[in-house]
Parts: C-alpha cells; structure tokens; sequence
C-alpha cells in the first residue's frame, strides 16, 4: 500500500457529508475502487469508478476521479453512526492483475 | 457457497510451528487471492491464482510461505516455521474470472504468533 496514500482518520458529525481522499501513483491504474471494513469484518466494496470517468454517484456515495493529479474521494452524504468503520481505496494495475490498497482511513461519526 | 469462507477465523500459534489456512471462495470464481493485513495497514497482496495455477506470487515474503489450490476452489494458504512478525490478518478474496470489477472478501483469519 506505500504507494496509495490516505489520511489516517477523519471525524464527522452525524449527518454532516463526509469526504475521504486518496492519491495513487500508477497513471495505468484502470480501475480505482472505494471498499469498507468494519471492526473484525472483511472488506465490502462500496463502489469502483473506471479511469475514463471523473464522476460516479451511487445513493448517498459520490466519486470524484482526477486522473491528472492522480486523485480519488469518496464523498458520503448525510454521514450516520454506522458509516463509522475503515475505508480502503484501491487501485486495479493494468497487467498485473492484482489490488493495490491504501493504508486505510479511519472514519469516526459521532452524534 | 454464498460468499468466501475463511477457517479458521483466529489461530493463535507458537512461534516455529506451521499452520495452515484455508479459504473456500464462491461457488464458480476462477480467480482467488491471498493478502496480508498487518495492524494498521492496508491489505498487502501475497498471491493470485487463476484455476488451479498461481498466476502471481509475488507478494509471497520468503520461502516460508506457499499456497496451493489444487482442485480450483479451495485455497490453503501453509506458513513454515512461522515467526511473531507472521501475526497479521490473512484475507482471501474471489472473483469470477480475475477481471476487474472487484474482488469479494472473506472475513479473514487473525493469525497470531506467541
């Protein structure tokens, strides 16, 4: 993950948007991807946006992509008590066929 | 099955034994991963395979740590002669034929060395 960089923690309050950020460093990144972890659970895939977009809305979740600065958020809109949990972004490698992730951003909602 | 099983979910070990750990991924995915997730990092890939071969493994540390998948389901992920710095979360993941619309996890194994 050394190579895909998040803020360590962010703290809302509950129903403020929440916005988490990511730069990556491989321009030949296809698809970059937004996945959720919970204390002692495994990662559950938010969301992905193809490298051609630079917008994708899901529900209360929006992606931005900047190709050009290699910069990826997640925006979480009306942010409740159960979006407290981890959140990953990661990057698909052209030709490798492997994930990369993020160190992970730490998303604490408080009332 | 319905998603990815992992057993068992917490192992802990003394330091020099060797375990083993297994990973059931869905019914018909082709493509199965390993990765590593120390504390309070993001998951590290270890390795990939596609069917029955390991199409990747790269991500492996050392020699110590090998994975077979011999039928193209089951996984088992086999640490040699493990060490303390072993003690991480080990997740698998499965997709349908290694494409890249995003893998599905399993809730991992807590390895812990003593």
């Amino acid at each position: 993950g050394e190579d895909v960089e998040q803020s360590l923690f962010l703290s809302v309050r509950e129903g403020d948007s929440s916005v988490i950020n990511c730069t990556y460093t491989d321009s030949s990144s296809t698809y970059l991807y937004w996945y959720k972890q919970e204390p002692g659970a495994g990662l559950q895939l938010l969301t992905y946006i193809f490298s051609n977009m630079d917008m994708k809305q899901d529900q209360r979740l929006t992606v931005l992509l900047n190709k050009k600065d290699k910069h990826l958020s997640l925006r979480i809109a009306d942010t409740q008590t159960g979006d407290s949990a981890i959140y990953f972004c990661a990057e698909f490698r052209w030709g490798t066929d492997k994930l990369i992730f993020g160190t992970g951003t730490r998303l604490q909602v408080f009332p | 099955g319905a998603g990815v099983s992992q057993t068992p979910s917490n192992k802990v070990t003394e330091k020099g034994k060797y375990v083993e750990l297994r990973c059931d991924p869905i019914s018909g995915h082709t493509a199965l991963y390993w990765y590593r997730q120390s504390l309070g990092q993001g998951p590290e890939f270890l390795i990939y395979f596609q069917g029955t071969g390991a199409a990747d493994d790269s991500g492996l540390p050392n020699d110590r740590f090998f994975a077979v998948r011999p039928e193209g389901s089951v996984s088992t992920l086999k640490i040699q002669r493990t060490e303390r710095g072993d003690s991480a979360v080990y997740l698998c993941a499965s997709s349908l034929d290694g494409s890249n619309y995003g893998y599905t996890f399993g809730s991992g194994t807590r390895l812990t060395v003593v």
